[in-house]
């Protein structure tokens, strides 16, 4: 049974490119939620998405975009790359959204975005 | 102030030693607490859920004490394979996703 996997592994772009992040969830799943997560620091909550509609956002800029397609799978999308998006970039799945849940994530292996 | 707060270490202990880590969380309304574990350049890995009762796993023990808004971790008889990042992570109590919150990790140094 497979896990989360993410596409690419590693990702090299300069500065005012755009890229794309892909994510299967875990088989089952129908929830994927995005996290950045910059050197020396947590995951962050980019958003998350359900039914191919974005559910919920974090603190990001529009550049950051997103889609799900109907097999649950999804993309990340950054436009105008700056530097400070050097990061990796954490997908995780879940079963359904349900109102209030108290389950943990479990993450996909990330792709490690490097802006030059 | 944070969401999560967490000591950024790093700690560097012996093999064989126990070591606790804290974190504290702003929001009382949290309802569940994780702690995750992250080798270098790899993603999180769940180590485990914090439960309002204590829980313990093998050498590790976590507590949460919502009166003070702390999650604790225990790692007893350290090993070199403990080395490590981890994160104290809870669930937003005001996501109606599964958001989850992290902190910014506690770097773990076991030495031989």
């Amino acid at each position: 049974d497979a896990g989360v996997t993410q596409s690419p592994t590693h990702l090299i772009k300069t500065r005012g490119q755009q890229v794309t992040l892909r994510c299967s969830p875990k088989s089952g799943h129908d929830t994927v939620s995005w996290y950045q997560q910059a050197l020396g620091q947590g995951p962050q909550f980019i958003f998350q998405y359900y039914e191919e509609e974005e559910r919920q956002r974090g603190n990001f800029p529009d550049r950051f975009s997103g889609h799900q397609f109907p097999n649950y799978s999804s993309e990340l999308n950054v436009n105008a790359l700056l530097l400070g998006d050097s990061a990796l970039y954490l997908c995780a799945s879940s079963a359904g959204v349900q109102g209030y849940s108290n389950q943990p994530q479990h993450f996909g292996d990330g792709t490690r975005l490097s802006i030059l | 102030r944070k969401e999560v707060e967490q000591d950024p270490g790093p700690f560097n202990v012996p093999e064989g030693a126990t070591v606790a880590f804290n974190c504290t969380y702003s929001n009382s309304a949290s309802q569940s607490f994780f702690w995750y574990r992250q080798d270098c350049r790899k993603e999180p890995k769940l180590l485990m859920s914090v439960y309002s009762s204590g829980n313990e796993d093998g050498r590790f023990t976590a507590q949460l004490n919502r009166a003070s808004q702390y999650i604790s971790l225990l790692i007893r008889d350290s090993k070199l394979s403990d080395s490590a990042t981890y994160l104290c992570a809870v669930t937003d109590p005001y996501s109606s996703a599964s958001k989850i919150i992290f902190g910014s990790g506690t770097r773990l140094s076991i030495r031989p």
